[in-house]
Parts: structure tokens; C-alpha cells; sequence
């Protein structure tokens, strides 16, 4: 089974800073694929941005990116230039590869509270 | 756009009720989910269905049953509610994929209040 951890419960920063918000997972599967999803008041989940395990280019999206560190099992996600529109829950999900293209639930960690502050 | 509805957004259900949990695509995606949300818990997978009448236990399915009839609907059953499984409920949907990853569309959820 695999783990998913984010160690900031919340998170608080002026508008137009830069944040990043950790993710750390624990695995024994090679292929796999990791996700930070986004959920404002809302409550509508949101892909920020994925990443194949297998990739050792940082995904990019916008003012999104990551830094992940496989043999650290780390998959921070950096936010530059934030805005008030960014204030949300955002969740770090792992999923293991199925070669069969089966179903395969998602891992979520606990999430973290962005709030931008004005 | 894909689109996943879930039957509720609110509701209110009695302690030992039969409460069924509805949810809808329309992108005629193979595989649905059900997960429950709670605070400092994140999301928890309930159950999973990857076709039509089939089904997979997740990391959290006691309590709870699942029915998928229709390809486009899979509906999250609680027989006898408790006041335990009061939640916020998601449901998602994915394209089946034996190439690179898609990503699971997830419904408005349905906030479930048991008393």
C-alpha cells in the first residue's frame, strides 16, 4: 500500500508571492504517477498538474510547477506570483501504473489550506 | 467538457436509513469512483467500478455498497446509516488508459448529514 504525506496542515502568503507545498510518498511500485489537485470553497476538485514517474522533467503549468525527487519520494508543488484566486485546499494524490489501463483509485494526503493573502 | 453530477449537493438522512448516492458521466468513461472527504483526513476511497456491473472494494468500503446497472451511472448505497458516515461524498470518473495516465474527473460532491 502507499502513503501519502503533506506536513503543512496550512499555509498563509501575500498575493503575488511564491509558496511551495510539500508532498513526500512512500512506495514499493517503480511506475507510477503523482497529482496535485486543487479544491476551492467550491468544493469542485481541480488537476493543478500531474507527473509520470518515469518523467525526470519537472512538470510544468503556468505559474504551477513541481519538483519532484523520485529517490526522495518528494513531490513539492511551487506556486509563483500567487493570487487571491489561489486561496483552496490542495491535495497531493499518488496512482500506480496498471499496464492493463485498469481502474485504479487515487492516494490522497490530507491536504493543505493555501490562503492568499490580499 | 466532461461533466459529473452528483445527485445532491446537501443531504440529510436519518440514523439506520437506506441512503443511495447518485453519480453521472457523460463522456462514457469505463472507470467510477466513490470517495469520502473528511477534515484532517483527506479523500479515502471507497469503491471503484472499471465496466458495468463490476465493482472493487476500496480502502474504506464498510458500511457501503455500490451498483453500476449503466455504464454512465454508479450509485454509492449506505444500507443502514450511521452517524459516523456523515461526509462529504465524491464521486470521479477516468478514461480507461493502456497508455499514459488520464486524469479522474471528479463530481460537484454531496455534503450527507446523518442524525
Amino acid at each position: 500500500a502507499q502513503t501519502v504525506t503533506q506536513s503543512q496542515p496550512e499555509m498563509s502568503v501575500q498575493e503575488a508571492e511564491t509558496v511551495t507545498l510539500s508532498c513526500t510518498y512512500d512506495t514499493s511500485e517503480s511506475n507510477y504517477y503523482l497529482f496535485w489537485y486543487k479544491q476551492p470553497p467550491s468544493r469542485q476538485m481541480i488537476l493543478v498538474i500531474r507527473q509520470e514517474a518515469y518523467k525526470q522533467q519537472n512538470a510544468t503549468e503556468n505559474r504551477f510547477s513541481v519538483n519532484f525527487q523520485k529517490a526522495a519520494k518528494s513531490f513539492s508543488l511551487k506556486i509563483s506570483d500567487s493570487q487571491l484566486g489561489d486561496t483552496a485546499m490542495y491535495f497531493c494524490a499518488f496512482m500506480k501504473h496498471d499496464s492493463g489501463g485498469g481502474a485504479d483509485g487515487l492516494t490522497f494526503g490530507k491536504g493543505t489550506h493555501l490562503i492568499i493573502q490580499p | 467538457d466532461v461533466k459529473v453530477t452528483q445527485s445532491s449537493r446537501y443531504l440529510v438522512k436519518r440514523t439506520g436509513e437506506k441512503v443511495f448516492l447518485e453519480c453521472v458521466q457523460d463522456m462514457d468513461h469505463e472507470n467510477m469512483f466513490w470517495y469520502r472527504q473528511d477534515p484532517g483526513l483527506g479523500l479515502r476511497l471507497i469503491y471503484f467500478s472499471y465496466d458495468v456491473k463490476m465493482k472493487e472494494k476500496g480502502d474504506i468500503p464498510e458500511g457501503y455498497s455500490v451498483s453500476r446497472e449503466k455504464k454512465e451511472r454508479f450509485s454509492l448505497i449506505l444500507e443502514s446509516a450511521s452517524t459516523n458516515q456523515t461526509s462529504m461524498y465524491l464521486c470521479a470518473s477516468k478514461e480507461l488508459g493502456v497508455r499514459g495516465v488520464y486524469e479522474q474527473y471528479f463530481g460537484p460532491g454531496t455534503r450527507l448529514t446523518v442524525t
